[in-house]
């Protein structure tokens, strides 16, 4: 079974300061996604990354992919407050895989 | 453009009730994906379809869920008889293109179970 774990689960952060969310899967695969999930709510798509060294930035998230590794990013820059929500990545091998979650919390 | 539209929002039954979900992906899009996503964890998907056709459905317990996608728009999924690990949010999802074709997909608000 295809393993996606992400790290960390959860995450506080100062406004202000940059952090990484990793996320690590155990299959080969070039299509990895990020999601975003605020409390309560629905999922809402972010990224695509579809090849090996893809990245896509927007706003203040940047992603990447490392598929030699199997290894995804998710670049947290100069958080803010609305920034603060679950973030997953899901792996698409022979079966589609979400991770595990990080939820993150910015503190003004 | 409208969104994906789920029904109910909230369910209660108790177990070894049925209960069916009802899922209208946006216009146009092809495939749809139904999701049960357990409080604390990521979304499991169920069943993908292509049309009315099912891709994948591997990890449906399908001892208990069945789903059908009926003149490849609307979608129900129904879960007969139900049990108290059923208790989840499922979510329903569709895109402009399979997933061999790396479509984006739109989630809907979601359906709330709860089994007691």
């Amino acid at each position: 079974e295809l393993k996606v774990e992400q790290n960390p689960l959860f995450l506080s952060m100062q406004e202000g300061k940059n952090y990484t969310i990793y996320c690590n899967y155990s299959t080969t695969s070039d299509r990895l996604y990020w999601y975003r999930q605020d409390p309560g709510k629905s999922l809402e798509s972010l990224f695509v990354l579809l090849s090996n060294g893809a990245v896509k930035q927007e706003g203040r998230l940047m992603a990447s992919l490392d598929t030699k590794a199997r290894l995804s990013t998710l670049h947290i820059t100069a958080a803010v407050h609305d920034l603060s929500a679950t973030y997953f990545c899901a792996v698409d091998g022979n079966q589609f895989y979400f991770g595990t979650g990080t939820s993150l919390t910015v503190i003004p | 453009e409208a969104g994906v539209a789920q029904s109910p929002r909230y369910k209660i039954i108790e177990k070894r009730q049925s209960v069916a979900f009802w899922c209208n992906p946006i216009s146009g899009h092809a495939t749809l994906y139904w999701y049960q996503q357990i409080l604390g964890q990521g979304p499991k998907l169920l069943i993908q379809f292509q049309n009315n056709g099912v891709v994948d459905d591997s990890q449906l317990p399908k001892d208990r869920f069945s789903a059908e996608r009926l003149k490849g728009v609307d979608s129900t999924l129904k879960i007969q008889p139900a049990k108290l690990e059923d208790s989840a949010v499922y979510l329903c999802a569709s895109s402009s293109r399979d997933r061999a074709r790396f479509g984006t997909q739109y989630f809907g608000p979601g359906t709330r179970l709860l089994v007691l």
